[in-house]
C-alpha cells in the first residue's frame, strides 16, 4: 500500500522567506511526527500529533516553526521567515497510534531544505 | 552527555563479513529498541525492534539488547553491498502513555563488493 508521502522533496529558498513542507501519512494512521536531521546529526523530534489529542510542541526550536493536522490527516510543517541553519532535510513519520504498545514509525523520504 | 551515543563511522567492510553496529544509551527508562537503515536520500526503513533485552533474529540481521550495561547491537551475516547504507539506533519509553523516540546520529556502512 501507499507508504508516507512528502512534499516538496527538495526547496530552495531565500533567507526570510516562509516555507511550507506537506506530509500525507499512511491511511488510518493516528499518530504522525515531524523530524528535522542536520548533516552528522541524529533525527531531531519536532512535533507529535496524536489523533485530535493537543499536539506535543515541546521539539520546536523557536515560534517561527509552527505545524498544524488537518481532518487528521495531512499535515503541514511551515517555518516562517527562514534562516540558513533552517537548511536540514525534514522527515515526517506516521505511526498506527503513538499510544498504548508501543507501534513502529513508518517515514517518508523527506524533504531537503537549503536556505540560501 | 548524548541520551543515547552511536559511532558515526564510516565503516568498511568486505562483502560476507559480519557486521557489528552499536549504540549505548544513558535512560534506563527505555523499554523498547529499535534498529533503522536509511539509504542516501531516503527515509529511515525499520529493520528490527525489540522490547526487552535479549536476542532477535530476522534473517541475516540479529539485534541484541543488554539492558544491565545499557547497550544495544546489530548484527549483519553474509554482509552484501546492497546493505551499504546508514543504520540508526533509536530507544523509546512510555511518557504519560505515549511514545517519544530518541535516535542515534547513525552509523554510516559501506559493504566492498
Amino acid at each position: 500500500g501507499a507508504g508516507v508521502s512528502q512534499s516538496p522533496s527538495n526547496k530552495v529558498t531565500e533567507k526570510g522567506k516562509d516555507v511550507e513542507l506537506r506530509c500525507d501519512p499512511i491511511s488510518g494512521h493516528t499518530a504522525l511526527y515531524w523530524y528535522r536531521q542536520s548533516l552528522g546529526q541524529g533525527l531531531e523530534f519536532l512535533i507529535y500529533f496524536q489523533g485530535n489529542s493537543a499536539p506535543d510542541k515541546s521539539g520546536l526550536p523557536s515560534d517561527r516553526f509552527s505545524a498544524e493536522r488537518t481532518g487528521g490527516s495531512v499535515s503541514t510543517l511551515t517555518i516562517q521567515r527562514t534562516q540558513q541553519e533552517d537548511s536540514a532535510v525534514y522527515l515526517c513519520a506516521s505511526s498506527l497510534t503513538g499510544q498504548g504498545a508501543l507501534q513502529p514509525q513508518h517515514f517518508g523520504d523527506g524533504t531537503r531544505l537549503s536556505i540560501l | 552527555q548524548k541520551e543515547v551515543e552511536q559511532d558515526p563511522g564510516p565503516l568498511s567492510v568486505p562483502e560476507g563479513a559480519i557486521v557489528s553496529l552499536n549504540c549505548t544509551y544513558s535512560n534506563s527508562a527505555f523499554q523498547y529498541f529499535m534498529w533503522y537503515r536509511q539509504y542516501s536520500r531516503k527515509g529511515p526503513e525499520l529493520l528490527m525492534y525489540t522490547y526487552s533485552s535479549g536476542n532477535k533474529e530476522d534473517g541475516r540481521f540479529t539485534a541484541q539488547v543488554d539492558k544491565s550495561s545499557k547497550y544495544i547491537s546489530l548484527f549483519i551475516r553474509d554482509s552484501q553491498p546492497s546493505d551499504s547504507a546508514t543504520y540508526l539506533c533509536a530507544m523509546s519509553a512510555a511518557t504519560s502513555g505515549t511514545y517519544k523516540y530518541i535516535f542515534g546520529t547513525g552509523t554510516r556502512l559501506k559493504v566492498l563488493a
